[in-house]
């Protein structure tokens, strides 16, 4: 099975700072055929179900705020946001999707400074 | 509005087993391959299992391949977990999610209930 590393396993931003969240991959999720990295990104409020953010990399899912960006490929992945708000303060997960089973980070959780 | 609503959690004993449900709504069901995931208590996210559109493919972790089954009713837009000889390693929180995948190995999830608790303890 693919593992999937995430740091850091906790951070404390100030509000409207930049967080940035690394998800480092065993091997490689990248497929040549289509170009394209299986790898997602979501985020767990407290009391919440998990919520998705981005897929293939970087392709922002319906709705979510364009303040996430999601960059990186082959093994290397980072999730940013631009601007951290009240409302970000959540559980953050990358998931690979390259290979059955499709395997989660340990997850990141964000704070606010 | 997609909604997933998961019921049928409850506490059991080691041993015992225990059928969860999911009642889906909002989209198409029949054309969706559908996971379940689960997270114990205070813990990361760990996928279960997998059932395409037809049901002519299911998929499971290796932690729960040979005690549990997925199923479908594409009639009744409802996807099930028959969970058997469960440990008390499997006491988690129970997430019915969509696959935003194509019919394939499963993707990643875009849509996601709000959980059923299923504790196992003697």
């Amino acid at each position: 099975d693919i593992v999937m590393t995430q740091s850091p396993d906790s951070l404390a931003v100030s509000l409207g700072e930049r967080a940035t969240i690394n998800c480092r991959s065993s091997q490689s999720v990248f497929y040549s055929s289509n170009n394209k990295n299986y790898l997602a990104w979501y985020h767990q409020k407290p009391g919440q179900p998990p919520k998705l953010l981005i897929y293939w990399a970087s392709t922002r899912e319906s709705g979510v705020p364009d303040r996430f960006s999601g960059s990186g490929s082959g093994t290397d992945f980072t999730l940013t946001i631009s601007s951290l708000q009240a409302e970000d303060v959540a559980v953050y997960y990358c998931q690979q999707y390259y290979s059955s089973p499709p395997v989660f980070g340990g997850g990141t959780k964000v704070e606010i400074k | 509005e997609v909604q997933l609503v998961e019921s049928g959690g409850g506490l059991v004993k080691p041993g015992d087993s225990l059928r969860i449900s999911c009642a889906a709504s909002g989209f198409t069901f029949s054309k969706y391959s559908m996971n379940w995931v689960r997270q114990a208590p205070g813990k990361g996210l760990e996928w279960v299992s997998s059932i395409h559109t037809s049901s002519s493919f299911m998929y499971y972790s290796d932690s729960v391949r040979g005690r549990f089954t997925i199923s479908r009713d594409n009639a009744k837009n409802s996807l099930y977990l028959q969970m058997n000889s469960l440990r008390a390693e499997d006491t988690a929180v129970y997430y019915c999610a969509r696959d935003g995948g194509f019919n394939g190995d499963p993707y990643y999830f875009d849509y996601w209930g709000q959980g059923t608790l299923v504790t196992v303890s003697s």
